[in-house]
């Protein structure tokens, strides 16, 4: 099976400061990763996914994430941080189900704290 | 266009109740899936559905059950409710099965005491 692990409970920034959030993944062939954002009593959105291609991948709200094959990692960025980034972020790798079709495999999620 | 909506948002059960939950898309999704939510540990998949009329087993299945009898509704389904399902309950629709498409209701909470 595949898996993500998120090795951050929780990350603090500054704002206007760049905010890294990191995920590594373990996967049987090539990954397709993503990462979805949830703010408070809200449900998951999705963020931006890296399926092939370039390993620089944008997504919304300004956030970009990094695929490094050698490092197995998938880390979320941004370039400068806003108060309004503060949320819980989850990575995720797609999954075979066991009766045909995918189903997301989710990380334990980084709360982050973007402070003024 | 309402996406996925989840009923009720909030539920307190006390222990050996049943209730169900209720979840309806209106995006014609043919995947839809229930996952709970617990702190610090992520997501994990309860039960899905790849269109209607077909359910399967996730990773934590024990002590619920879903239908899906048509393509809209995903009902949830708690029978004797214990406390160790006392969590936060996502639906999510997709159309295929890519993972980028997931439409996520804004939850249940429910509480077993």
């Amino acid at each position: 099976a595949q898996s993500v692990a998120q090795p951050e409970d929780q990350v603090n920034v500054a704002e206007g400061n760049p905010l890294t959030v990191k995920c590594t993944y373990s996967v049987s062939g090539n990954p397709y990763l993503f990462w979805y954002v949830q703010y408070p009593n809200r449900g998951l959105q999705f963020l931006l996914k890296y399926i092939t291609g370039d390993n620089l991948v944008k997504g919304s709200y300004g956030f970009e994430a990094e695929f490094n094959k050698s490092q197995t990692s998938f880390h979320l960025k941004k370039p400068s941080a806003l108060v309004s980034d503060s949320a819980l972020y989850f990575c995720a790798v797609r999954d075979q189900l066991k009766g045909g079709g995918n189903k997301l495999t989710f990380g334990t999620g980084t709360q982050l704290k973007v402070e003024l | 266009n309402a996406g996925v909506t989840q009923t009720p948002k909030f539920r307190i059960l006390k222990i050996g109740q049943s209730m169900t939950l209720q979840c309806a898309q209106d995006m014609n999704h043919n995947y839809m899936y229930w996952y709970r939510q617990d702190p610090g540990m992520g997501l994990k998949l309860i039960y899905y559905s790849v269109g209607a009329g077909i359910t399967d087993k996730g990773e934590v299945p024990n002590g619920y059950n879903v239908s899906r009898s048509t393509t809209e509704d995903f009902p949830l389904r708690l029978e004797l409710a214990a406390p160790s399902q006392t969590s936060v309950y996502f639906c999510a629709s997709s159309r295929g099965g890519d993972g980028s498409g997931y439409t996520f209701g804004s939850g249940t909470r429910l509480t077993v005491v």
